[in-house]
């Protein structure tokens, strides 16, 4: 069974203070890894696909990078605007299985 | 109006209650999704559809019932819930021809409490 681990869950920085927050996945045939943001009363708003081990990419304040067991999401110097839960998802084997974490509830203090 | 849009955003209805969940898309996809949004759980996928065909029925309770008239068009058919059922429910779409790959476009969902 495909299984999708976020830590931490929640997390508080101050504005301006670099962190990462981590992804750790097992799953059979990963066709893809997803990170989505979602604010409050809102749905997950698509950020990144990474498809590879190795592989990074870039938003603004926000770098995703993959390896075979685990993805990180790193927040350079954030701003209260990046308060949000942070998703992550696999997408394995078969059509359409999609597999999401519970998320990481992120918090920048100004 | 693009984008994918849900009504209503909220919704309160009784267990001997019929109710229906609307989402419509702009976006020109040709895959929709019903997602089931509990506290402290992962998205659960309850529906998919590709080309208005059902594709995935992830063992979902009988009192939830889809139906995708067209490819711009999902709904959620709700009959005798519990309060169990009480979550956000979120529809998105995608782009079918990557499975998805491209990240799906939600809606900002229905906040459904069952009383």
């Amino acid at each position: 069974e495909d299984q999708v681990t976020q830590s931490p869950e929640a997390l508080r920085l101050q504005e301006g203070e670099s962190s990462s927050l981590n992804c750790s996945y097992t799953v059979s045939g990963l066709r893809g890894l997803f990170w989505y943001r979602q604010d409050p009363g809102k749905g997950p708003e698509f950020l990144f696909t990474l498809y590879s081990a190795g592989e990074e990419k870039e938003k603004e304040r926000l770098k995703a990078t993959l390896t075979k067991k685990e993805s990180f999401l790193h927040i350079t110097a954030p701003k209260p605007e990046d308060s949000a839960t942070y998703l992550c998802a696999v997408q394995a084997g078969g059509y359409q299985k999609v597999t999401f974490g519970i998320g990481t509830k992120l918090q920048v203090i100004p | 109006e693009t984008g994918v849009t849900q009504t209503p955003r909220h919704l309160v209805m009784g267990m001997t209650n019929k109710k229906s969940l609307k989402c419509e898309q702009h976006l020109g996809h040709n895959a929709m999704y019903w997602y089931k949004q509990s506290a402290k759980k992962p998205l659960e996928l309850m529906f998919v559809y590709s080309l208005e065909e059902r594709v995935e029925n992830n063992s979902v309770p009988s009192r939830f019932s889809p139906e995708c008239p067209n490819s711009s068009h999902l709904f959620l058919h709700l009959h005798t819930l519990q309060p169990e059922d009480s979550a956000l429910y979120l529809c998105a779409s995608s782009q079918d021809g990557a499975g998805g790959l491209n990240g799906y476009t939600f809606g900002s969902g229905t906040r459904l409490t069952v009383v």
